[in-house]
């Protein structure tokens, strides 16, 4: 089945903590994204990978840090976790950067840092 | 800074009557999609027009665009309680240097009451 998977799902953790919420695709997508959703706000980009090895920053990428060393997974890494960082997390991916393409999107993963 | 925004910002209407939300943007587009979000889960991509389209059909989804005033508009017909979801319209930029991002409107929550 094709799909996007993230892991974990739900997270509680501490201001400092360093984690990492994995992301995977099984659809060969070269497009990669992050976003993060508060209310109010609505869905905002973090970081996004147009190919291997290649990523570039979305709208709020302050805090965050991704890899895209394979094609198929691209890691989100919280170095130090704040409390403003308590977000729903999405991944998506694409199957060609020009967003011609739909995204298909994650479960999500709902983080809380306390 | 927001590049789509819909209206209105929530919805309520009865089993089979037909819903109408509206997005508009800022600045020209290559293309423009819909999602639907169940509450708290991942996206769902519904449809995508192109900016050279006027008009497109889904199933009892039927979006048009309009460039000369930047909006979208996304009718579902003859709802249904399992209709009962947020929906965002998202678009990408034109300009090459700022590929691959894809920014999203807060949603319109629609309510389907049988």
């Amino acid at each position: 089945e094709a799909q996007v998977t993230q892991n974990p799902r739900y997270l509680i953790t501490v201001t400092g903590k360093k984690l990492t919420v994995t992301c995977s695709q099984n659809m060969n997508h070269e497009y990669m994204s992050w976003y993060r959703q508060d209310p109010g706000l609505g869905l905002r980009q973090i970081y996004y990978s147009m190919n291997v090895e290649v990523t570039d920053k979305g709208d709020v990428p302050e805090g965050y840090k991704v890899s895209r060393k394979e094609k198929r997974n691209f890691p989100l890494i919280l170095e130090s976790p704040s409390p403003n960082q308590t977000s729903l997390y999405f991944c998506a991916s694409s199957l060609s950067p020009n967003q011609l393409h739909e995204q298909y999107f994650g479960p999500g993963t709902r983080l809380t840092v306390t | 800074s927001q590049q789509g925004e819909e209206d209105p910002q929530a919805l309520s209407i009865q089993e089979g009557e037909n819903a109408t939300m509206n997005c508009s943007y800022k600045t020209s587009i290559n293309n423009l999609q819909w999602y639907r979000q169940n509450s708290g889960r991942g996206l769902v991509h519904l449809i995508l027009i192109r900016s050279n389209e006027r008009e497109k059909h889904s199933g009892r989804l039927r979006v048009t665009l309009d460039t000369s005033k930047k909006s979208s508009s996304l009718l579902i017909t003859a709802s249904r309680a399992a209709d009962t979801a947020s929906y965002f319209c998202a678009t990408d930029t034109l300009y090459y240097n700022q590929g691959g991002k894809l920014i999203f409107g807060q949603g319109t929550e629609l309510s389907v009451k049988p």
